[in-house]
């Protein structure tokens, strides 16, 4: 079982804002990351280090934090924003990665 | 720009070890700056953390495979390995290696993938 808790799927309309939400109690002391995946394809870092984006992501994508959950937030969902997304943390004893299990977003 | 070249079988029998390396070009594997690990994911279902290697030698696994894992680093070959043992069926997943900035301890970064090997245990 993961410490990181997603909603297995969250849909959206077109041009819409949606919500994706982690949480975990190691939340309330490490910052988590978001990462998109399309299919057949690896996975892509959108937020990184509280609410940072790389390169070429665009600035629809950004993110918050609230005790313990953390939260992605689109804003204006395009059609190619559809994917699974995962939230990364620390784990509560903070020298081990985890993953949430993913929520897979649907752009209707 | 950094690439992650992963190489390694497709095919592992029950109870062998899978072995997997990544080569690491466009950067310098020996910095500090970052971690080199492993992430899977079995067909279908979510990401799995395995575990990250310093330049150090220093490494971390995740305590669910610990007692099965080993990640090392050739530094004079620019690449870095997982040895898995005593693999099952719970074991095949689509592998990958990954970068992950060491300077955001509180704040994990993995910022580069490699292109993913389906590892597929079966007799």
């Amino acid at each position: 079982s993961s410490e990181l808790t997603q909603d297995p799927a969250v849909s959206v309309a077109l041009g819409q804002t949606v919500n994706i939400t982690c949480q975990g109690d190691s939340l309330r002391r490490y910052y988590a990351s978001w990462y998109q995946q399309k299919p057949g394809q690896a996975p892509e870092l959108v937020i990184y280090r509280k609410n940072n984006r790389p390169s070429g992501i665009p600035d629809r994508f950004s993110a918050s934090s609230s005790g313990n959950t953390a939260s992605l937030t689109i804003t204006g969902a395009q059609a190619e924003d559809e994917a699974d997304y995962y939230c990364n943390s620390r784990d509560s004893g903070g020298n081990h990665l985890v993953f949430g299990g993913g929520t897979k977003l649907t752009v209707l | 720009q950094l690439q992650l070249q992963q190489s390694g079988p497709g095919l592992v029998r029950p109870s062998e070890t899978l072995s997997l390396t990544c080569s690491v070009s466009g950067d310098s594997i020996s910095s500090s700056d970052y971690y080199w690990g492993w992430i899977r994911q079995p067909p279908g279902k979510g990401l799995e953390w395995i575990g990250s290697i310093y330049y150090s030698g220093a490494t971390y696994y995740n305590p669910s495979l610990r007692s099965r894992v080993t990640i090392s680093v050739d530094t004079s070959k620019k690449q870095f390995s997982l040895r898995l043992s005593s693999v099952t069926a719970a074991d095949t997943a689509v592998y990958y290696c990954t970068r992950e900035v060491a300077a955001t301890w509180s704040a994990p970064e993995i910022d580069y993938w490699g292109q993913g090997t389906l590892v597929t245990v079966s007799s």
